[in-house]
């Protein structure tokens, strides 16, 4: 109950293209849905975040869309570019500890 | 310039052996946290802790011993009885009270040979 299912593993998807990654969750009690984007070698770095409360959430290019009936929540990347290419988590957190997913390795092909 | 460090980037030791990472975070972040990661895989909790002089396990405590005597500082321990202790090696920090975003450090890759 304390999982975070993520997906996919990999991801590849051409310049401009939306790559879109999913994670599902089962424990109700979750109310912090973070993304973390890490690039080699380096540690993850908050890449947007949401609460249960709304469905949507827009920041730059990256958007969360948060189904609270559905338990899952999607990462969308409008506009990839080459330098988006990284690991991407979710996570889920009820206090102050997260539980994160497996993390999916994107790259975008110039 | 606030931020968490962690060192050394690299470091190798010989099997047997105790080793030390040490994080230091100058955010004024009550919490701080230690977590491994495998090639592959998503982050693993090893400890953390929320205020000085107090520290819980994780989901993968064994082996790794941790102190947390000041507020600014969390080092972790590799024991010699981690089975497996070859791992890219995270801190991380973030407010007390959660759930809050965790800044993390840029990590200690260790290798046990």
């Amino acid at each position: 109950q304390q999982q975070v299912k993520q997906s996919p593993q990999s991801l590849i998807v051409q310049k401009g293209g939306i790559p879109i990654i999913n994670c599902a969750y089962e424990n109700t009690a979750f109310d912090y849905f973070p993304w973390y984007q890490q690039f080699p070698g380096k540690g993850p770095a908050l890449l947007i975040a949401i609460r249960p409360d709304v469905s949507e959430k827009k920041e730059g290019r990256f958007t969360i869309s948060f189904n609270k009936s559905a338990k899952q929540f999607s990462l969308h990347i409008m506009d990839s570019q080459p330098g988006d290419s990284a690991t991407y988590f979710c996570a889920a957190s009820s206090n102050y500890q997260l539980i994160w997913g497996a993390g999916t390795k994107l790259i975008i092909k110039p | 310039d606030g931020g968490i460090t962690q060192s050394p980037k690299y470091l190798f030791r010989k099997e047997g052996q105790n080793v030390t990472l040490s994080c230091e975070q100058n955010l004024n972040h009550d919490a701080m946290y230690w977590y491994r990661q495998d090639p592959g895989q998503g982050l693993r909790l090893i400890y953390y802790s929320q205020i000085v002089n107090d520290f819980q396990k994780g989901d993968i405590a064994e082996g790794y011993s941790v102190s947390r005597e000041k507020k600014e500082s969390f080092p972790l321990t590799v024991t010699s009885a981690q089975k497996n202790p070859t791992a890219f090696y995270l801190c991380a920090s973030s407010q007390q009270g959660g759930p809050y975003e965790q800044y993390f450090g840029p990590g200690t890759r260790l290798t046990v040979t």
